[in-house]
Order: C-alpha cells, then structure tokens, then sequence
C-alpha cells in the first residue's frame, strides 16, 4: 500500500513568512508524529498526535510552530514568521501505535526540505 | 528522560559483522530500544525494536544486557548498501511520548 507521503518536497520561502507542511499518513495509522532534521544533525523530535489529539506539543521549538491534525488522518506543520534557522527537512512518520501504548515501528516519509531565504 | 550516546561513525568492510553500541544510562522502565538506518536524502528506516535480552529479525540482532543501560546492533555479512547513519532512540511509553535520537552512527562499509 501506499506509504506516508509529505508535500511539498521542497520549499523555499522568505524570512517573515508563514509556511504550511503536510503530512499524509498511513491509512490506518493512529499515531503521527513531526521532527526535524537540520544538515549533518540527528532528528529531533516536535510533536506526537495520537488520533486528533496531540499528548506531547513539547518539542515544538517556539511559539511560531503549531501543528493540527484533522479527521485522524493528515497533519499540518505550521511556521509562522519563518526564521533562517527554520531551515531543516521536516519528516512526518506514523504508526498502528494505541494511545497509552509502547512504542513501535514508525514509517517515514521522505521529508519537505525547507529553506528560508 | 534517557539521553543515549553512539560512536560518531565506524568502518567496515564487505562480508564483515557490525556491531554499534549505544549507551542510554539514564533509561526508564518502560523504555523500549529501536533502532533506525537512515540513507541520504530519505527518512529512517526502522531496523529492530527490543525491551531485554536478545531480539532477532532478518537483518540483524539486538543485545541488550540485564541492566539496559545500554545495547548493541549486530549487523551480520554487511554489504556497501549498509552504508548508512543508524540511530538508537530510547522513548517512554504511556501517553506521553518524548523520543530522543542519538547523534547516530555513519557506518561505512568499504569494497
């Protein structure tokens, strides 16, 4: 079947804007999440949704981040006021994982490069 | 939270076992340990997941001693396309969940 897809794959953008990354996970998937990836480093988690529900916002690096999710299905990352140090490649991953349980494998997508002018 | 630590990149070669360690002193009881591969330019892939002892799958082998404070990847025979960054993340389970990456291991498997 289909696997998690993000759009768009890449994007550029100038300091000051707003930008919105989407996230389509697995059809079935109860659980999304949201990291970050800035070159050469390692992922850094934002943000779990467990259904519409989001149990740990604490990785979201400012108030300019938020994230919805909506029907239990696709998710949106929102930056506002884009900075320079925004620039990373955003992942969205899911799971079958249940709410209060451990956790398991998570599937990727391939990541929206954004680049802030 | 359970903070882990990896060597910052290991050689091989062809035909070879690799073996990555991962220190996570500060881990919880209900932590499990995954491993991830990562190729350039695309998301982690998930290797092997395990909680103690010895978990198994068909393309490699977690070790993980009685006081779990740390564990090991075993990759058997390595190709050049196991060339890749592998990551130990250590999560706490329930409700909440706050997963940390490690700094990942770059493997690098020569001809």
């Amino acid at each position: 079947g289909a696997g998690v897809s993000q759009s768009p794959s890449n994007k550029v953008t100038e300091k000051g804007k707003d930008v919105e990354l989407r996230c389509d996970p697995i059809s079935g998937h109860t659980a999304l999440y949201w990291y970050r990836q800035s070159l050469g480093q390692g992922l850094e988690f934002l943000i779990y949704f467990q259904g519409n529900s989001a149990p740990d916002k604490s990785g979201l690096p400012s108030d300019r981040f938020s994230a919805e999710r909506t029907g239990g299905s696709v998710s949106t990352l929102t930056i506002q006021r884009t900075q320079q140090e925004d620039s990373a490649v955003y992942l969205c991953a899911s799971s079958l994982r249940l709410a209060g349980g451990p956790i398991d494998e998570q599937f990727f997508g391939p990541g929206t490069r954004l680049t802030v002018l | 939270l359970a903070k882990t630590t990896q060597p910052i990149s290991m050689d091989s070669y062809e035909g070879q076992e690799v073996n990555i360690t991962c220190s996570h002193n500060n881990i919880a009881t209900n932590d499990y340990i995954t491993w991830y591969q990562q190729f350039p330019s695309q998301g982690p892939r998930f290797i092997i997941q395990g909680y103690k002892t010895k978990v198994t799958n068909e393309v490699a082998s977690l070790f993980i001693p009685a006081d779990r404070k740390s564990s090991t990847l075993s990759l058997p025979r390595v190709s050049l396309s196991d060339t890749a960054v592998y990551y130990c993340l250590v999560g706490v389970g329930g409700a909440t969940n706050k997963l940390i990456f490690g700094t990942g291991t770059l493997l690098a498997v020569q001809p």
